[in-house]
């Protein structure tokens, strides 16, 4: 079935180094793509998009990367605080609209 | 601007009932979407609405159906509620050419 599928369940890191969070994806005609912050009980909080005629976006604090050559996404935070504690899914859009999510990663920043 | 909003925040409902779940877009947008969550899961599209109707529809049976009003507001209903329909139940809002998509608070359901 479609999917889009993120590398690791959990990422541990210390407070104010930097994070990156990987992602593949499998629909090649996608053309793009979205990473969420999903805190405890609240929604998905978009974060960055990127389009799929580029290679890199930066954001505040944030870079996504894309690698359409083997499908990989990334999202790279720098700096983390404990306010970035959360799930991180990446989501690709379809021709149609829709959104396909991976399982996410939870990010844990240790003070 | 207030973002997308989602009504009811949390309800408690037994096998076999019907529920309504409630979602207004953000402001300026006019396209909806639904998701289904369930614990631990990314979300599943369900189904999204433009100019009042349902313009696609993901993997999700009969049983849950919904409406877009003239105001773009929208609502989902599902049916004859099964125990697997617990999750959280994510409303998304758009324009119909915009990239950008926004996710509500969601609601709550409990299926018990």
């Amino acid at each position: 079935g479609e999917s889009v599928g993120l590398h690791l369940p959990t990422l541990s890191v210390q407070e104010g180094d930097n994070s990156i969070i990987n992602c593949a994806y499998s629909n090649s005609a996608s053309d793009y793509f979205i990473w969420y912050k999903q805190e405890s009980g609240k929604g998905p909080q978009f974060i960055i998009d990127i389009r799929s005629n580029m290679d890199k976006r930066q954001g505040q604090r944030v870079t996504v990367l894309l690698n359409k050559t083997v499908k990989h996404l990334s999202l790279q935070i720098a700096a983390t605080q404990p306010g970035d504690s959360a799930v991180y899914f990446c989501a690709e859009r379809s021709n149609t609209g829709k959104l396909i999510f991976g399982q996410g990663t939870t990010l844990q920043v240790k003070p | 601007d207030a973002g997308v909003t989602q009504s009811p925040t949390h309800l408690i409902k037994t096998r076999g009932q019907q529920v309504t779940l409630r979602c207004s877009p953000k402001s300026g947008h006019d396209t909806v979407s639904w998701y289904q969550q369930a614990l631990g899961q990314g979300p599943q599209f369900i189904f999204q609405y433009y100019e009042e109707e349902e313009r696609q529809r993901g993997n999700f049976p009969d049983r849950f159906s919904g409406h877009q009003f003239p105001n773009y507001s929208s609502e989902l209903n599902v049916n004859a509620l099964l125990l697997g329909d617990s999750a959280l139940y994510l409303c998304a809002s758009s324009l119909p050419s915009g990239n950008t998509i926004y996710f509500g608070e969601g609601s709550w359901l409990t299926v018990v």
